[in-house]
């Protein structure tokens, strides 16, 4: 079965330290995965995708994410937490040719400040 | 651009009424897919819209359902609710075209069921 998984519910960092919020997937063929951020009573928000051929991806906010074909995961990170990074983050994969996204269980980031 | 909107933002209904929610896509999207999000169980997919058809489903019973319309806006409905069908509807849209495209969410419908 195809799956996307997101090992820690919850993930705790002082603010101005470095985060990583982890995702690997099982999804046959080349997978497309994503990153998603959801504030309290908001929808999700689009953060940033993988690009091909790019190991390191840039996104909104000064979130990167590390893509790793090999082990199959593509790990959020961030150099210097802030406060307001607070939130919980869904990785996501499609699935090629199956017009189907796939979301991860969603990990809760809290920056202490 | 005007953003994914759904209305109404809440409802409460009692336990075997039915309801209908409402999705408007960004402009020129055709695609249109339905999550329900529960505390316990996440985010969960329902179903997907590509230009008037239903393309993909979740597992959930056939007393969810939807459609599209000519003009990409999107509707849910569930019959006699049930008190688990309380949660955060969110709509998502996207061109819908190719796999790397990112889904743009609206801020979603809460359901409370009585």
């Amino acid at each position: 079965a195809q799956s996307v998984a997101q090992p820690e519910d919850q993930v705790n960092v002082a603010e101005g330290n470095p985060l990583t919020v982890k995702c690997t997937y099982s999804v046959s063929g080349n997978p497309y995965p994503f990153w998603y951020v959801q504030y309290p009573n908001r929808g999700l928000q689009f953060l940033l995708k993988y690009i091909t051929g790019d190991n390191l991806v840039k996104g909104s906010y000064g979130f990167e994410a590390e893509f790793n074909k090999s082990q199959t995961s593509f790990h959020l990170k961030k150099p210097s937490a802030l406060v307001s990074d607070s939130a919980l983050y869904f990785c996501a994969v499609s699935a090629p040719y199956a017009s189907k996204i796939i979301f991860g269980s969603g990990t809760r980031l809290s920056i202490r400040p | 651009k005007a953003g994914v909107t759904q209305t109404p933002r809440y409802l409460i209904k009692t336990r075997g009424q039915q309801v209908t929610l409402s999705c408007s896509p960004i402009s020129g999207h055709r695609s249109v897919s339905w999550y329900q999000q529960t505390p316990g169980q996440g985010l969960q997919f329902l179903f997907e819209y590509f230009s008037e058809t239903q393309r993909n489903k979740g597992n959930f019973p056939g007393r969810f359902s939807g459609r599209q319309f000519s003009n990409s806006r999107s509707e849910m409905n569930v019959s006699t609710l049930e008190l688990g069908d309380s949660a955060l509807y969110l709509c998502a849209s996207s061109l819908g075209g190719k796999e790397n495209q990112p889904q743009h969410f609206g801020d979603g419908t809460r359901l409370s069921i009585l």
